[in-house]
């Protein structure tokens, strides 16, 4: 299985753009890139997700490398909600993939009034 | 509301006592899966269900149990727990196993083995 690499943490200012860098230097074809974030004492929470090119949704963008072997999370303008756990994982297309899904240690945002 | 339901949010048990940890979705997902989150190891992947009775082991299955009889419940059983399950779980569904389905996530269930 493809694996990613996250910075352990990182910080930022709130209302400030905050970028969360992912390396996944074995991606394959068919994997697709997704982000999920996981608040104190809940879930992870899904943010975004993309196979090839940039998305933007009302949570974040999600900018991808043109040999997607990296990726980047982009929080527009961070708020002290955003103070998070965020995980980057790569979730193959195929139908019968094995479908084992693997989350690092994911990188702890701190977000500073 | 669509969600996915762990039952129950907390647990204390000892050592060898069967527990069965519930999940259920209300989103007709046909991918269902568990997780385990210690301190420093990240979420790791105990089962996962393609859909119904189709099961398969993650990266830690060894001591776990899980069936996927109906499509909308797949619980997790601990046949003997040890302390070394203690541990924060997660169950969580998507509309499918296909790579671009989102995971929808439950609130976990925190089980203590003494």
């Amino acid at each position: 299985d493809a694996k990613t690499t996250q910075p352990n943490s990182m910080e930022s200012n709130e209302e400030e753009p905050v970028h969360l860098p992912c390396n996944h230097s074995t991606i394959s074809g068919t994997d697709y890139i997704h982000w999920y974030r996981q608040l104190p004492s809940q879930g992870p929470e899904y943010v975004i997700h993309g196979l090839t090119s940039n998305v933007n949704n009302r949570m974040a963008s999600l900018a991808i490398a043109e040999d997607r072997k990296s990726s980047t999370l982009i929080l527009h303008r961070a708020t002290l909600r955003d103070a998070a756990v965020y995980y980057c994982i790569l979730r193959d297309w195929g139908n019968n993939a094995g479908n084992m899904l693997t989350f690092g240690g994911g990188t702890r945002l701190m977000v500073k009034p | 509301e669509a969600q996915v339901t762990q039952n129950p949010r907390y647990l204390i048990t000892v050592t060898g006592k069967k527990l069965t940890v519930t999940c259920s979705q209300n989103m007709n997902h046909e991918y269902m899966s568990w997780y385990r989150q210690d301190p420093g190891l990240g979420l790791r992947q105990i089962y996962y269900s393609m859909n119904v009775e189709v099961t398969d082991k993650g990266d830690v299955p060894e001591g776990y149990k899980v069936s996927r009889k109906e499509k909308r419940n797949f619980p997790l059983i601990l046949e003997s727990p040890s302390p070394n399950q203690t541990s924060l779980y997660f169950c969580a569904s998507s509309l499918s196993g296909r790579g671009g389905s989102p995971l929808h996530f439950g609130n976990g269930t925190r089980l203590t083995v003494t």
